[in-house]
């Protein structure tokens, strides 16, 4: 059974840095290309970031390019999102999402998500 | 960045009801789009992917068409359980992006 479990929101000040984790069990993660999508409170759902298999290449949206950084190892079946200069914007709860193998950038699998709180 | 727009915003339907959500994009995707739904407290769930394929285990009462830039997502007879919200999402370019949604509420 897939497995996707998000580890590491919080509260944290604007300004701020948070460490996302999310832990893959259940199928062949190093085969796997992921995604880190968000929905903030009460809206709808917003693509973050985008690693390939190797961890080249990778892709953010704009709204957190150069402020978020993809990582993943996979030797530990893991993948990462660091996020820092948090803004108020930026609260959401935050989905570790694998890829399908239907095609590209297709979700068939996600986490129970994360909450991160930017706040004073 | 290719903008998805959907309607209607909400869909007021009875069990039984046929459902029709649209899906516009803002240029040509071709037909790498997808629909998703999300029920209150849950991660979202893939039903179709390429404008008109079933993911896996998805039921027969869920269909997909379109291409370009306009999609539907049809479902002939609603369920209790379908009473939910649907995004379409687009892969065609970069960013990846999805619709502000359809929720599906009961009349």
């Amino acid at each position: 059974e897939v497995q996707l479990v998000e580890s590491g929101g919080g509260l944290v000040q604007p300004g701020g840095s948070l460490r996302l984790s999310c832990a893959a069990s259940g199928f062949t993660f190093s085969s796997y290309r992921m995604n880190w999508v968000r929905q903030a409170p009460g809206k709808g759902l917003e693509w973050v970031s985008y690693i390939d298999v190797g961890g080249t290449p990778i892709h953010y949206a704009d709204s957190v390019k150069g402020r978020f950084t993809i990582s993943r190892d996979n030797a530990k079946n893991s993948l990462y999102l660091q996020m820092s200069s948090l803004r108020a914007e930026d609260t959401a709860v935050y989905y570790c999402v694998k890829e399908a193998n239907y095609g590209f950038h297709y979700f068939d699998y996600w986490g129970q998500g994360s909450l991160v709180t930017v706040s004073s | 960045e290719i903008v998805l727009t959907q309607s209607p915003a909400t869909l007021s339907l009875s069990p039984g009801d046929r459902a029709t959500l649209s899906c516009r994009a803002s240029q040509s995707v071709s037909s790498y789009l997808a629909w998703y739904q999300q029920k209150p407290g849950q991660a979202p769930r893939l039903l179709i992917y390429d404008a008109s394929n079933r993911a896996t285990g998805i039921p027969a009462r869920f269909s997909g068409s379109g291409s370009g830039t306009d999609f539907t997502l049809t479902i002939s007879s609603l369920e209790p359980e379908d009473f939910a919200v649907y995004y379409c999402q687009q892969r065609s370019n970069w960013p990846l992006t999805f619709g502000p949604g359809t929720k599906v509420d009961i009349k």
